[in-house]
Order: structure tokens, then sequence, then C-alpha cells
């Protein structure tokens, strides 16, 4: 499985665009990239989910090079309700549900 | 409709004792997976059921087992319980086997003492 490595933390303030970049050396040829948030005390929600190039959906944007051996996720005008941790997952979609959660990133959104 | 339901939603056992946890998928989502959160990081796969049989497994000890009942529900045992076992025990469900997109419910929360 592709390990990934994404920033422990991160501060924001309302209304500013947030770019959380997750690193995947070793994502493999059948891996797809999945991003999921999570409040506290409840269960990850996702988010996103691409293999490469640009995906967009009304929540979020998710940025991917070519080489795919990264992938930043952008949240447009946050507020205060995104604070949250966010998990970069890759895996190979037809591997079975075993996702693999590395340590996530705390994002935290000030007024 | 509604989402994952979990219950309980909070326990407390002491060491040595037996939990069973509950789940209920979403309806018509025949996968449900299990999984463990320890404060402070991201969640560990333990199981993986589709359609009554286990299909994945975590590197979990044998004292964790679980199983799945014909309309999809789910129960995850632990047995002889151990104070590392206090987390946050999530369950997730999806339509089929091999999806990544999994809709988590809100977790049962096990103290142990």
């Amino acid at each position: 499985l592709a390990k990934t490595t994404q920033p422990i933390s991160m501060d924001s303030y309302e209304g500013q665009e947030v770019n959380i970049t997750c690193s995947h050396n070793n994502i493999a040829t059948n891996d797809y990239i999945t991003w999921y948030q999570q409040f506290p005390s409840q269960g990850p929600r996702f988010i996103i989910q691409g293999y490469k190039t640009k995906v967009t959906n009304e929540v979020a944007s998710l940025f991917i090079p070519a080489d795919r051996k990264s992938s930043t996720l952008s949240l447009p005008r946050v507020s205060l309700s995104d604070t949250a941790v966010y998990y970069c997952l890759v895996g190979d979609a037809l591997a079975g549900n075993m996702l693999t959660f590395g340590g996530g990133t705390r994002l935290m959104v000030k007024p | 409709d509604a989402g994952v339901t979990q219950s309980p939603t909070h326990l407390i056992k002491t060491r040595g004792q037996h939990v069973t946890l509950r789940c209920s998928p979403i309806s018509g989502h025949k996968s449900v997976s299990w999984y463990q959160q320890v404060l402070g990081q991201g969640p560990q796969f333990i199981f993986q059921y589709y359609e009554k049989e286990e299909r994945g497994r975590g590197n979990f000890p044998d004292r964790f087992s679980a199983r799945q009942f014909p309309n999809y529900s789910s129960e995850l045992n632990v047995n002889a319980l151990l104070l590392g076992d206090s987390a946050l025990y999530l369950c997730a469900s999806s339509l089929e086997r091999d999806q990544e997109t999994q809709y988590f419910g809100p977790g049962t929360r096990l103290l142990v003492l």
C-alpha cells in the first residue's frame, strides 16, 4: 500500500482558501486518491476522489499532477465549521474496502 | 434515508470483560467494515464483511471477531478486553464490496478500565 505524508496541522482564517498537500511517492497505477474529513467524535466523511488532473465538486477541488506522486485538496473560502481533520488515502479500488488512514491534517479555522 | 447507525454510543467495561458492538448499514448497502480509532490517530481497519462473509481482516488479535447478518447488519465482538482496546469503534458501509467511498457511522466510544 502506498504510504501518504501530509502536514500534521494547519491554521487558516475564515474566508481564505486552504490547500492541503499529500505526498504519495509510491502510488501504484491502479490507485485512486481519496480525501475524508472527520469532525471530533464523528466518523470520517468522504469529500472527494480522483485519479489524475483535477476533480471538483460542491465541497472541494482535488489537484493531481501528471506524475501523481502528490495531490492537493483545495477548500475555497473556509468557515469555522471546516475545522476538522483531513485524511488523504491512496488505494486500489479493486482491492476491497480496506481503507488505510494515516495521521491526517488537523485544520484549525480561526475567526 | 437514515445513515449508518451504531449502538451503543458509549460503553464502559473493565479489563477481561467481553463487549459486543452493533452496526446497521445504510439501506441497500451490502458491505460493512469495522475500524478502530485510538485518540489522536487515524482509523485502523479491523474487518470487512460482504454478503455475510469475511472479506478482509486487519492486523488485530483473535480476540476481535465479527459477523454479518442476513439483513446486512453487523456485530463486532471483543473478548478479554485490555486497557489498550479503549477507542472509538467505527462502522462503515458501502453498496458493494470494492468501493472506496464508504459511509461511516458516528461510532461507539469504548472505555476499558
